[in-house]
């Protein structure tokens, strides 16, 4: 079965800082999710990737297969980016059942 | 394209009654995923289903169930409730490996 870190667990930041959060898993994957956990509930899926990096506005993910590693950055960051963000893997190779980490809590102060 | 919806948004119970919650996927998703989001344990998969068949089943008990219709809506079943089951309950739906996420339905038993 995967087992998924992330950290930090908690991270505050002013608005425009450059943000960094990490996510390791144990088990090789087809591909990593990253989601976003606004207050009140609803997730949005960030980015799902397999190798390299991806970027889609300020977000950008990379991940390292070898050595079982994401990051997702937020440049620029805004109050608007304060949510959860929780990065995910299949629990198996090729199995579409998730592990989820614990999470990071982002709080941007203007 | 309509996203994910989930019904109804919230619940009370009382222990030891039932509960049904509905999820309407994305039209022409044919998987649907459960999972349960608690403060203490975070996000867990319940079950996957996939053209009426459960694919996937996470480690819950049997008082949780769920299925699917042949319109790929799916319902998820709780019955006997204890107040653990207090959580939000989102589903997900897909048509390859990335996942779209409904609103949740925030579950609360008393």
């Amino acid at each position: 079965k995967n087992e998924v870190e992330q950290s930090p667990q908690n991270l505050t930041a002013q608005e425009g800082e450059f943000i960094t959060i990490n996510c390791s898993y144990s088990v090789g994957i087809s591909a990593l999710h990253w989601l976003q956990q606004h207050p009140g509930g609803g997730i949005v899926s960030l980015f799902m990737l397999s190798s390299g990096k991806k970027k889609h506005g300020r977000l950008i993910a990379t991940i390292n297969i070898q050595e079982k590693h994401s990051s997702l950055h937020i440049t620029a960051s805004h109050p608007r980016d304060s949510a959860v963000y929780i990065c995910a893997v299949p629990s198996n190779f090729g199995n579409e059942k998730l592990t989820f980490g614990t999470g990071t809590r982002l709080t941007i102060i203007p | 394209k309509a996203g994910v919806t989930q019904t109804p948004r919230y619940l009370i119970k009382t222990r030891g009654q039932q509960v049904t919650l509905s999820c309407s996927p994305i039209s022409g998703h044919r998987s649907v995923s459960w999972y349960q989001q608690t403060p203490g344990q975070g996000l867990q998969f319940l079950f996957e289903y996939f053209s009426e068949t459960q694919r996937n089943k996470g480690n819950f008990p049997g008082r949780f169930s769920g299925r699917q219709f042949s319109n790929s809506r799916s319902e998820m079943n709780v019955s006997t409730l204890e107040l653990g089951d207090s959580a939000l309950y989102l589903c997900a739906s897909s048509l390859g490996p990335e996942q779209y996420f409904g609103p949740g339905t925030r579950l609360t038993v008393t």
